[in-house]
């Protein structure tokens, strides 16, 4: 596509529940990242997926997060048994090349009640 | 590890005046620079970047020179319009390319008539 598509836009879940959120980067993009958006605070490295390689899950804040990425393109974002702590904006990001900058999606508004 | 300091907002300016927003870094070898602008409602847009030390990047008006001596990269521009209103980030991508970018918290600028 033109650029990277997130999906949805907003989530409200309940305390507990299990979420998805997909992204679809731009295609031919071998790269693509999933970041976090905290109300105040800056962008926190999740996972990066690179090609066919063994994914950087260094980011990721508990066992309760886990990312896939299918085919080399779509991924999708799962955290489980949702804490209100983990209302933020979830954003994906992909890139062509290492070091020259990503095209960022729209972002994931999640918030947890 | 690899860390970005911006300073803090909101920045508030009258139309036309000249914008400085501080960014320093604390990295190792010679990590590339960029500045990303975030406008309301929407994603992160690369702004500008720079690969190397003494380089000035620069786009729609907006200028950062990578200065090694005092790790810094702060973002200029001569004349603001009101919309320039968003949220301006610095991020750092390792030497070498590097899995990830390392970003600052985030400028909110407003601009007013």
């Amino acid at each position: 596509g033109a650029g990277v598509s997130q999906s949805p836009s907003n989530k409200v879940t309940e305390k507990g529940k299990d979420v998805e959120l997909r992204c679809d980067p731009i295609s031919g993009h071998t790269a693509l990242y999933w970041y976090r958006q905290s109300l105040g605070q800056g962008l926190e490295f999740l996972i990066y997926f690179q090609g066919n390689s063994a994914p950087d899950k260094s980011g990721l804040p508990s066992d309760r997060f886990s990312a896939e990425r299918t085919g080399g393109s779509v991924s999708t974002l799962t955290i489980q048994r949702t804490q209100q702590e983990d209302s933020a904006v979830y954003l994906c990001a992909s890139s062509s090349q290492r070091g020259r900058g990503y095209t960022f999606g729209s972002g994931t508004r999640l918030t947890v009640v | 590890g690899d860390s970005v300091t911006q300073m803090e907002g909101p920045v508030t300016l009258s139309e036309e005046a000249f914008l400085t927003i501080n960014c320093t870094y604390t990295a190792t070898g010679y990590p590339s620079l960029f500045w990303y602008v975030q406008y309301p409602g929407e994603g992160l847009q690369l702004l500008l970047k720079a690969t190397k030390a003494d380089d000035k990047g620069s786009n729609k008006g907006f200028e950062a020179t990578y200065r090694k001596e005092t790790t810094s990269f702060h973002l200029e521009k001569g004349s603001v319009q009101v919309s320039d209103s968003a949220v301006y980030f610095c991020a750092l991508s390792p030497t070498g390319g590097g899995n990830k970018l390392t970003f600052g918290t985030g400028t909110q600028l407003k601009v007013e008539l």
